[in-house]
């Protein structure tokens, strides 16, 4: 069975600081597709970043960038110069062959002033 | 463009009452997932349809639990026979074509008494 496991509930930041959150999944299928999603108090689920797993070169976009690791089966999030607007639960998600989204349960950041 | 929409937004029931959600994709995607969250946990796959078609509904409850997406109007998640179990928040996506990302409409939350 596929898993994705976010090992940290909880994190707590000062503005402007880079946070660090970690994913580690697990899938026997050599073509998956890996992502961020963050979920703000409003509840929409919004993309954050998306991996190819054939890609070797990190994905960024502006302020967010992974650390991809094949063959550790990491999926690390980076997020540098934080804003108070970044406060959010972060999801972790692997895209398998059936197309199905496999989700962590989730980090809550906070982005404190 | 607009975004993936879904109604109704809260929506209360009674045990043994029905309940159908809603969800209309963005424009040009055909492929709809549905995906249920349970309070303080990640997303769970339930079934991904694509028009007039189901194609995999292997994250469904067996009993009182069906979903359309017919050739027009918008996919319809129907709950029948409610119970307090099912009060969840419920989130519909959709994109292009798989493995295309997934774009999340704002859920849907139920609340069974």
């Amino acid at each position: 069975a596929q898993t994705v496991t976010q090992s940290q509930p909880e994190m707590s930041v000062q503005e402007a600081e880079t946070v660090t959150l970690s994913c580690t999944y697990d899938t026997s299928e050599s073509n998956y597709y890996l992502f961020w999603y963050k979920q703000p108090p409003s509840r929409q689920m919004i993309l954050v970043i998306r991996q190819e797993a054939y890609k070797q070169q990190n994905a960024t976009e502006n302020r967010f960038s992974v650390n991809f690791q094949k063959a550790a089966k990491s999926f690390s999030l980076k997020i540098s110069d934080s804003q108070l607007g970044d406060t959010a639960m972060y999801f972790c998600a692997l895209m398998d062959s059936n197309y199905q989204l496999i989700w962590g349960a989730g980090t809550k950041l906070i982005i404190k002033p | 463009n607009a975004g993936v929409m879904q109604n109704p937004r809260h929506l209360v029931r009674r045990r043994g009452q029905e309940a159908r959600l809603r969800c209309s994709p963005m424009k040009g995607h055909s492929h709809v997932y549905w995906y249920r969250q349970l309070p303080e946990e990640g997303l769970k796959f339930m079934v991904y349809l694509q028009k007039e078609n189901i194609i995999d509904e292997s994250g469904m409850p067996k009993e009182r639990f069906s979903a359309e997406f017919p050739k027009e109007g918008p996919s319809i998640l129907r709950i029948q026979q409610v119970v307090r179990g099912d009060s969840a928040a419920y989130f519909c996506a959709s994109s292009p074509s798989p493995p295309d990302t997934q774009y999340f409409g704002p859920g849907t939350r139920l609340t069974v008494l």
